[in-house]
């Protein structure tokens, strides 16, 4: 069964910095990744979907990096904002599951004023 | 707004009875999947229908079952109600499949007292 792991679990970071987290993956049988925001009460909102190695997607502040030949993304935030804080989710379909999204963890990230 | 709407918001039910949530996708989207999400923890896929086909199943309780419908929208329906079966209830919609980003509805909070 795909496993898709997330790093850290949790980070504080200063208003105005700048941060970045991980996402790992099997390299094998890679289709796409999924990045989500998840606010506290809301519901999960699509960031990107990236389905080639070396895309570079970026939303905004926010920017993904993609590397399937070792199995890992980043996600970037420039210059944080308190409305950047929420948990940060990513996912990919998973053969196993039917090419259902197999979700990561997810990062909380909470930027602090 | 994601354009993704279910009903009701809230729904407060008795153990042992039934109850149905809705699901309308975004216009043109024709995946649908619901999530469970209970306390603290995360998305748990239940189900994913294609064009008004079953094309997945996830962790879905034989007490639960779901439909789509000629006009895409979907159905969610939950009986012999049990307390641990209170939780958050999302839908989603993608344009195709795992390859297009999913767009979450607001959730139906359901509690069984």
């Amino acid at each position: 069964i795909l496993n898709v792991e997330q790093s850290p679990q949790s980070l504080h970071v200063q208003e105005g910095d700048s941060t970045n987290f991980t996402c790992s993956f099997p390299s094998s049988n890679f289709y796409a990744l999924h990045w989500y925001r998840w606010e506290t009460a809301k519901s999960p909102e699509a960031l990107f979907v990236m389905t080639l190695n070396g895309d570079e997607k970026k939303k905004g502040r926010i920017s993904a990096t993609l590397n399937t030949k070792e199995g890992y993304s980043y996600l970037y935030i420039k210059g944080s904002q308190p409305e950047d804080s929420a948990t940060y989710l990513c996912a990919l379909p998973g053969v196993d599951s039917n090419y259902q999204l197999i979700w990561g963890a997810g990062t909380k990230l909470i930027i602090k004023p | 707004d994601s354009g993704v709407t279910q009903t009701p918001k809230h729904l407060i039910t008795a153990t042992g009875q039934r109850v149905t949530l809705r699901c309308s996708p975004r216009s043109g989207d024709l995946s649908v999947y619901w999530y469970q999400q209970s306390l603290d923890q995360g998305l748990q896929f239940l189900i994913q229908y294609y064009n008004g086909e079953e094309r997945a199943k996830g962790n879905i309780l034989e007490r639960f079952s779901a439909q789509q419908f000629p006009d895409l929208h979907s159905e969610l329906n939950l009986s012999s109600l049990e307390l641990g079966d209170s939780a958050l209830y999302f839908c989603a919609s993608s344009r195709t499949g795992w390859g297009t980003e999913a767009f979450f509805g607001q959730g139906t909070r359901l509690t069984v007292v």
